[in-house]
């Protein structure tokens, strides 16, 4: 069975600074996709970035990029520049490539973002 | 598009009571899964389904049930609401090719006195 590991309950940073939260993970499978979702206070889960692990690239979105070590199965995020509104809980989550339902998430990192 | 909508927001039950949360997507996709959401543990998969009439299990479906006659809703059946039944429960959706992202309702806070 495959699990996610995030080791980092919570987090700070000061504004404008740049942060890493850790993910790990444990599969057998070859083919697999890995993320990063945000749920700000609303509650509301909302997808910051995706790695498909055949691709050796690492996934980045504006100020949002990933360290995927295949490997090591290690997924981190950075966030750079860090704004008050990055302040949220972030999940990192696993999912094979032949089942688009069955997400398998960590446990979260409360990120706290400092004025 | 209306996206994922989930009712009711909130809910409070009395141990032994049954009820449904309602899940309602409008982007015909076909898989639906629900997920609840508990402190210090993530997100939990308690069933999905690949399409309508076909449902699986996930990692928590014991006092639980869905059922699928639509492609568009995906109900969660509590029959007998236990106080371990107090969580946070999100119903997500996606299409069923490799690269896509599930998108998630608002989620359904229910606590079971």
């Amino acid at each position: 069975a495959q699990t996610v590991t995030q080791s980092q309950p919570e987090m700070s940073v000061q504004e404008a600074e740049t942060v890493t939260l850790s993910c790990t993970y444990d599969t057998s499978e070859s083919d697999y996709y890995l993320f990063w979702y945000k749920q700000p206070p609303s509650r509301q889960m909302i997808l910051v970035i995706r790695q498909e692990a055949y691709k050796q690239q690492n996934a980045t979105e504006n100020r949002f990029s990933v360290n995927f070590q295949k490997a090591a199965k290690s997924f981190s995020l950075k966030i750079s520049d860090s704004q008050l509104g990055d302040a949220a809980m972030y999940f990192c989550a696993y999912r094979s490539a032949s089942n688009t339902g069955k997400l398998i998430f960590g446990q979260g990192t409360t990120l706290q973002v400092k004025p | 598009n209306a996206g994922v909508t989930q009712t009711p927001k909130f809910q409070v039950l009395k141990t032994g009571q049954s009820m449904t949360l309602q899940c309602a997507q409008d982007m015909n996709h076909e898989y639906m899964s629900w997920y609840r959401q508990d402190p210090g543990m993530g997100l939990r998969l308690i069933h999905y389904s690949v399409g309508a009439g076909i449902t699986d299990q996930g990692e928590v479906p014991n006092g639980y049930n869905v059922s699928r006659s639509t492609t568009e809703d995906f109900p969660l059946r509590l029959l007998s609401a236990a106080p371990s039944q107090t969580s946070v429960y999100f119903c997500a959706s996606s299409y069923s090719y490799d690269h896509n992202e599930q998108f998630f309702g608002p989620g359904t806070r229910l606590t079971v006195l």
